[in-house]
Formats: C-alpha cells, structure tokens, sequence
C-alpha cells in the first residue's frame, strides 16, 4: 500500500496565480512530512518541513504547507506563482518502514507555469 | 549540497559488468541513503546506512549491495548490471534526530546498455 500519494503528476498554472500541490500519507505513528523541489538536472533541495511544532510550516520560496492530521494530509501552497517554482515537487514522510530512520517519497508533481 | 559528493556524476556500462557508485561525505553525519529515481516511480529507497558497518535494506534492494568503511564513504555496488537499473542514483545524509531532513547530493547518472 503506498504510503503517500500526490494527486497529479503534473500541474499547470499561470504565472500569478495560486498553486497547490496535494499530499496525502499513511502512518502508523506521528508523522514527520517534508517538501522537495527538484530543478533539471539537480538533487533534491528541502522546501519546509513538518516537525509537529505548528502545523503551519512556512518554508523557502514563499512556499508553505498545512498539515490536517483529520484529513492526512499536508499540502503546499504559494499564492503567486513565478516562473521559477517550473520544478518537479515531492512529498515525503518519515515513519513508514524502519521507525523514522527513512523516508518514503511520493511520486512526484511536476508544476508547469506558463506566462 | 551540505557536503555530498557523488562520483562518477555520469557512467555508460554493459549488462553483466560491476559497478561501483561512491557518495563522500564532509559533515560527519550518522546515517547514509542511496536511492534510485526512474519517472513515474519518485525516488526508492536502496539501502541506507546508520553507521559505519551498519546496513539495511530498503524496497529495492535487490541486485545491490553497500559497504560503509568510514563514515564519510557510502559505496553502492551493481555486481552485474542490468538494463532495468538504468537510472539515477541519489546519495544522501541526515544528522541525528527522527526529525531530521535528508540532504541530497547531485547525482549519478547511471545507463547501461
């Protein structure tokens, strides 16, 4: 069963206007969440991450992310979209599979902004 | 890239033949990763490492083995390739702590024909 699910491998929107990239995780235990961004040809970079400290994480970029432990899910979001955010994003969460020395990774969403 | 550095960054090899991929580190942390990113798939986890001479496996391991001397060298060996591990490869380190991010490295392209 997978344990975290972005709904949508690619998303579009206009430069400007609001994105959202969804996340939804299954654990058995408190979660820790993370965000990713990957440009071309690079490794991953940390966005922002959930620690359960607030469940309002601001992260770099202008990126932020709500965790809604009723709704298992911590999704990101940025009110104005830059033609630089053009990058493949990727949820993970530690407390999958070997306490919370791993993380498992979503699929990916690849956010395509168009002017 | 907190100190990662993988090699060969890009490598074209033949089906059957070894293959060793390295990831050194320079912020002595405990815990190192390999995973593998194909499209459609994200990244899965190899093996990972919790230090020196400690291993496991992750969900797909098989076909690789790890060894870790030291603790900044995490090696990643294919003992006889196959077209299915054409992929990249993706070292990474976290310090201590279950909240702790992991860092990545750039990657190493890996094709074999």
């Amino acid at each position: 069963a997978q344990s975290v699910t972005q709904l949508g491998s690619h998303v579009s929107v206009s430069e400007g206007a609001l994105v959202l990239l969804r996340c939804n995780y299954s654990s058995s235990v408190p979660p820790y969440l993370f965000w990713y961004v990957q440009y071309p040809n690079q490794g991953l970079q940390l966005l922002l991450k959930y620690t359960s400290a607030a469940t309002l994480v601001k992260g770099i970029n202008g990126f932020e992310a709500e965790f809604k432990k009723s709704e298992t899910s911590f999704h990101l979001t940025k009110p104005s979209a830059h033609m630089s955010d053009a990058a493949e994003y990727f949820c993970a969460v530690s407390g999958v599979r070997s306490g919370y020395s791993t993380l498992t990774f979503g699929k990916g969403t690849m956010l395509l902004v168009s002017p | 890239d907190a100190g990662i550095t993988q090699s060969p960054r890009h490598k074209v090899t033949e089906t059957g033949t070894p293959v060793t991929l390295r990831c050194h580190q320079t912020e002595n942390h405990r815990y190192m990763y390999w995973y593998r990113q194909d499209p459609g798939h994200g990244l899965r986890l190899i093996h990972y490492s919790y230090g020196v001479k400690d291993t496991d496996k992750g969900e797909v391991s098989d076909g690789y083995s790890v060894s870790r001397s030291k603790t900044e060298d995490f090696l990643l060996t294919l003992e006889s390739a196959t077209s299915s591990q054409t992929s990249v490869y993706f070292c990474a380190i976290r310090s201590d702590g279950s909240n702790s991010p992991l860092h990545f490295g750039n990657g190493t392209r890996l094709t074999v024909t």
